[in-house]
């Protein structure tokens, strides 16, 4: 059965603290690993990782991919307030056509 | 801009109706998902379709049924509701075109079953 893992569940830091959030996998035919940031609304798109070892990076926000250990990590630095959310990771495979499988999610809170 | 809009925000119904979550994206996507999420569970796939009139299950559709008769609308279906269907619904949809699995997302429906 496939899987997807989030640690922490849940994570409690200040204003200006650095946080890496994990995600790790195993599913059949891995094609993509997907990071989305979810406030009290609709989850929106980070970012899309396919290929080990490249990363992808948005303002402070970066993330990689390492498809022999089968984990990815989404870093987070100089976090704000803002940053505040649920972050979710989802993988696709082949066998499901378009659909992801969703972890459970880590729920940041950044404290000022 | 993906617009994904979902008939309502908020609902609540009481134990034994049938009930019409609808979902209606407007880039002409051919997929479109049903999740629900709840504390501690993540998102779940409900149903999935991948064309007009196509659906394939998710991983609980149990207690659940879909409809696709347009392409830019996908309607899940509580034929009973039940108040362990209470949760938050989000629709998603995308594009299709490999190599991109980015969903867009709807707004959720928190539907209360009592």
């Amino acid at each position: 059965e496939d899987k997807v893992v989030q640690s922490p569940l849940s994570l409690v830091v200040h204003e200006g603290d650095t946080v890496t959030l994990n995600c790790s996998y195993e599913v059949t035919n891995f094609r993509s690993l997907l990071w989305y940031k979810q406030e009290k609304k609709a989850p929106t798109f980070l970012f899309m990782l396919t290929s080990s070892g490249i990363e992808k990076k948005s303002g402070r926000l970066s993330s990689i991919l390492d498809k022999k250990e089968l984990f990815s990590i989404l870093n987070i630095t100089a976090t704000q307030t803002g940053d505040s959310a649920i972050y979710l990771c989802a993988v696709a495979n082949s066998n499901s056509g378009y659909a992801l499988n969703f972890g459970k999610g880590t729920s940041l809170l950044v404290t000022p | 801009d993906v617009k994904v809009t979902q008939s309502s925000r908020y609902l609540v119904k009481r134990t034994g109706e049938k009930v019409f979550l609808e979902c209606v994206q407007d880039m002409d996507h051919e997929n479109m998902f049903w999740y629900r999420q709840d504390p501690g569970l993540g998102l779940r796939l409900i149903y999935f379709s991948y064309d007009v009139k196509m659906k394939e299950k998710g991983d609980i559709p149990e207690g659940y049924s879909v409809s696709r008769e347009k392409k830019e609308r996908f309607s899940l279906i509580l034929e009973s509701a039940s108040t362990n269907q209470t949760s938050m619904y989000l629709c998603a949809s995308l594009a299709g075109a490999y190599p991109s699995y980015e969903q867009y997302f709807g707004p959720g429906t928190r539907l209360t079953v009592t």
